[in-house]
This record gives structure tokens, C-alpha cells and sequence, in this order.
């Protein structure tokens, strides 16, 4: 069971758009629809933003969209806004009840 | 609004037994199904394991033999062991609900998190 992989950081600035990858193998993010996407500001417990692939909470901003093809996940964050400077983790089913997180993306709103 | 709180030691020696407990709270800990996540000193998440309010079980491979989660519906907790710990065992432990309805396969909401030092 590895670890997703996800671009160690990426950029934008305020009202741009980025797009966040999460790679994954058949295994997991290829074989099931159980991507969600986390946001975690410094110090704090990370915030659900995306479940079931595509799906958002009630509260999450519609501004936060995923999306996945094959074995890679991705979310993308539109009208950026400096409060989304954050760390992003996706997460996938992986089978047999367990569950497999990426290694995190870091945000910056430059 | 349902809310979770971990408690535990903040350090634990060598080789001994790292435990925890979540408290969960503005709810009832029966129906749903819980976790432990971890995150070591600036790296990424980790899954632990699984629990559901019967009792059953999952966990992460890697930590498996080492692992032992357990839920107490009386207390509304569930809790953690993880035995012969090392430095490698040193992160932020959280507790969070999976899911809620149809849908559980994530994560929310999540306890704040507390911080275990594994060192002599």
C-alpha cells in the first residue's frame, strides 16, 4: 500500500484557477470511486472539500471541484482567494476497508 | 454537531505502548463507523485503522501487528494502542468519523489532533 502521489507544491494567483493531481494505481484510485480531498491550514485538523470523487459537503464553496481519469484523481480550485493558501491531501479506498493518502500539495496564492 | 477530542500521554518511551482515546460528543458514537489518521512532523497523512461501533476492525498493513483500536459504546469513546513504538511512531494522531449516511468512505469531522513524542 504506497502512498499517492501528489505534486509536492503549486501556485496561483488570486481569481486564477489550479489544479491539484493525485496518481494513484488500479489498486485504488483506478478501481474505486472513493477519492475525497482534504484542506489543512497550519496547525489545525484538515477539512473535508471533496468525497466520492466529485462530491462536496454542504459549506464547501462550489468553487472546489474533482474530478478522475484512470488512475488519477484531481481537484481544482477556481477563483483562487488567499485564504485557499493551504496543504492539500487527496485520500482513496483501497480496497479490503483500507484507505491510502497522498503525500500533500502545498498552495500557495502568490 | 458532532465533535470529537483526543486524550492520551503526550510522550511515550521506547518500545512501550502508545495509547489514546476520542471522546465523541453532541452525538452518539453507535451507527457510524470511526478512524485514527496520523501525520509525523511535516510530512503527510497517514491511515491507521478502522473501527466500527460493533467492534469490528481494519488496519493499515504496515501497522497491523503493532495495532490494536477498540470502541467503548458505554463511554461514547473508542481507542487506540499501538505497541513497541519508536521515533518513527512520533506524529499528530487524529480521530475522525467516516462518513456519515450512504456515503463513508471519508473523512469528517476530525478531532483537533494531539501530539505524541515517542523518546527516552
Amino acid at each position: 500500500q504506497s502512498a499517492l502521489t501528489q505534486p509536492r507544491s503549486v501556485s496561483g494567483s488570486p481569481g486564477q484557477s489550479v489544479t491539484i493531481s493525485c496518481t494513484g494505481t488500479s489498486s485504488d484510485v483506478g478501481t474505486y470511486n472513493f477519492v475525497s480531498w482534504y484542506q489543512q491550514h497550519p496547525g489545525k485538523a484538515p477539512k473535508v472539500l471533496i468525497y466520492d470523487v466529485n462530491r462536496r459537503p454542504s459549506g464547501v464553496p462550489d468553487r472546489f471541484s474533482g474530478s478522475k481519469s484512470d488512475n488519477t484523481a484531481s481537484l481544482t480550485i477556481s477563483g483562487l482567494q488567499a485564504e485557499d493558501e493551504a496543504d492539500y491531501y487527496c485520500c482513496s479506498f483501497a480496497g479490503s476497508y483500507t484507505f491510502v493518502f497522498g503525500g500533500g500539495t502545498k498552495l500557495t496564492v502568490l | 454537531q458532532v465533535l470529537l477530542q483526543e486524550s492520551g500521554p503526550g510522550l511515550v518511551r521506547p518500545s512501550e505502548t502508545l495509547s489514546l482515546t476520542c471522546t465523541v460528543s453532541g452525538g452518539s458514537l453507535s451507527t457510524y463507523q470511526w478512524s485514527w489518521i496520523r501525520q509525523s512532523p511535516g510530512k503527510g497523512l497517514e491511515w491507521i485503522g478502522n473501527i466500527h461501533y460493533s467492534g469490528n476492525t481494519n488496519y493499515n498493513p504496515s501497522l497491523k501487528s503493532r495495532l490494536t483500536i477498540s470502541v467503548d459504546t458505554s463511554k461514547n469513546h473508542f481507542s487506540l494502542n499501538l505497541s513497541f513504538v519508536t521515533a518513527a511512531d512520533t506524529a499528530v494522531y487524529f480521530c475522525a468519523r467516516r462518513g456519515s449516511g450512504t456515503s463513508i468512505n471519508w473523512f469528517d469531522p476530525w478531532g483537533q489532533g494531539t501530539l505524541v513524542t515517542v523518546s527516552s
